[in-house]
């Protein structure tokens, strides 16, 4: 299995709402991502977890709350969040953290009302 | 912190044309480029990559080009189809990607 996977792939909630966002990937990475992606832009890097455990916070807001529950599963609990916070939101996951080929999740759209 | 730069933004040719993007990075100690491909709606896919003991790499109509000295690479498509049609993003790597800001290409059939 060659595939990083995420549901929801669509997602509306409302500026009180809590809601998570799901990853998962068989190929046996031990690096797996957060990405923020806006129109027409390069995504933008928000926690890279290593082996499990959180090596990166790319000094995101609070109401962004990852969990790497174990080797193959990324969650990504949502709330209070603003409607900026709107975008596509990617996981990712590579061999190891490093220079190494990361491979991208079809992402959620996520909608804030 | 890593800085990449990417150019053109836009960029339009006739089917059958050649493209060329091209992107700087600011940190030596870079050492891995890869080059993604995004449709609209899609998620990036990754094309073609590099490593920086490798000047040159090829794969069919697609190719990379490193010149470390300079901190420039660059992607070539040849013969381009309207599939070829998409945002495409450079991305340099010491530890985390740096990405580029993208340039849209559009084939013109």
């Amino acid at each position: 299995d060659t595939e990083v996977t995420q549901t929801p792939k669509h997602l509306v909630m409302g500026m009180t709402n809590k809601k998570s966002l799901k990853c998962e990937q068989h190929m046996g990475h031990r690096a797996m991502y957060w990405y923020k992606q806006k129109a027409k832009k390069p995504p933008e890097l928000m926690f890279v977890y290593s082996y499990e455990k959180l090596s990166i916070n790319e000094s995101v807001p609070s109401r962004f709350s990852p969990e790497c529950p174990n080797s193959s599963l990324l969650n990504l609990h949502l709330h209070a969040l603003q409607p900026e916070d709107s975008a596509l939101y990617l996981c990712a996951s590579s061999q190891e953290v490093s220079a190494d080929t990361q491979y991208f999740g079809p992402g959620t759209r996520l909608t804030v009302l | 912190g890593e800085n990449v730069e990417q150019h053109p933004s836009t960029l339009s040719v006739q089917e059958g044309d050649s493209a060329v993007i091209k992107c700087t990075y600011s940190d030596s100690a870079s050492n891995y480029f890869p080059w993604y491909k995004q449709e609209l709606g899609k998620r990036p896919q990754l094309i073609i990559d590099i490593r920086s003991n490798v000047g040159e790499k090829k794969d069919q109509r697609i190719a990379v080009t490193l010149n470390k000295t300079a901190k420039h690479f660059s992607l070539h498509i040849t013969e381009t189809q309207p599939e070829d049609s998409a945002v495409y993003f450079c991305a340099a790597s010491i530890y985390q990607f740096y990405f580029g800001t993208g340039t849209s290409l559009t084939v013109i059939p």
